[in-house]
């Protein structure tokens, strides 16, 4: 198995464009998360979901942020505008009943 | 409060033990996590502990649980330069698995040769 695939690996853009980033999980996984990790707030939830279905998105920062699972097998998580303070590295992670929580290798998020 | 505690910085010797602790607050919480994460890399999952084992051990870790004080404890024994990274604990809120998985800030380790 290729184990949770993130894209892209590194992403530079400029404030107010809009940032797509985006997963895989691992086939047969039924919850997908998304995290934040920036020095200040480590690791922060953002929003998971089970069966493609949004569960929890109280991490969610602001309305700029929108995640989407359309199907099994793919995630994206939006910003837009992004802003400078989005800059992070995000990190994608699946699991199902049973199985540990497996996380990509992250996307490194800098605006600028 | 979702709120999981851990020090911040841990020095020790190659060769010698480590001991990394953490305190968590979801007394419902049935699995308690342990990753790693070297430099600019992911979050390798190290090891987990069910909340009705007071034990568990894993070649050069083990992992102690105290339920009563809430608190998790991460030993590496003959630790290596290799062992060098952040180290998190991690519960998962609630009596099911399946929840949110919440972190501490993460124990930096330093060996020093």
């Amino acid at each position: 198995d290729a184990g949770v695939i993130q894209s892209p690996r590194h992403e530079v853009t400029e404030m107010g464009q809009e940032v797509t980033l985006r997963c895989k999980p691992i086939s047969g996984h039924d919850y997908l998360f998304w995290y934040r990790q920036t020095m200040m707030r480590g690791l922060e939830l953002l929003i998971y979901f089970n069966n493609n279905v949004p569960i929890d998105d109280s991490g969610m920062p602001e309305d700029r942020f929108s995640a989407k699972m359309p199907n099994a097998s793919f995630s994206t998580l939006k910003i837009q505008p992004s802003e400078p303070r989005d800059s992070a590295v995000y990190f994608c992670a699946s699991r199902t009943q049973g199985a540990g929580y497996t996380f990509g290798s992250g996307t490194r998020l800098t605006v600028v | 409060g979702e709120d999981v505690e851990q020090s911040l910085f841990l020095s020790v010797r190659e060769g010698d033990s480590s001991v990394i602790n953490c305190t968590y607050t979801d007394s419902s919480s049935t699995y308690l996590y342990w990753y790693k994460q070297e430099p600019g890399a992911g979050l390798q999952l190290l090891t987990y502990i069910f909340s009705n084992m007071d034990m568990k051990q894993d070649q050069r870790l083990t992992v102690l649980l105290n339920k009563k004080d809430k608190h998790l404890s991460l030993r590496i024994a003959d630790t290596q330069t290799g062992d060098s990274a952040i180290y998190f604990c991690a519960e998962v809120l609630g009596s099911s698995n399946t929840g949110k998985l919440i972190f501490g800030q993460g124990t930096t380790l330093q060996v020093k040769p």
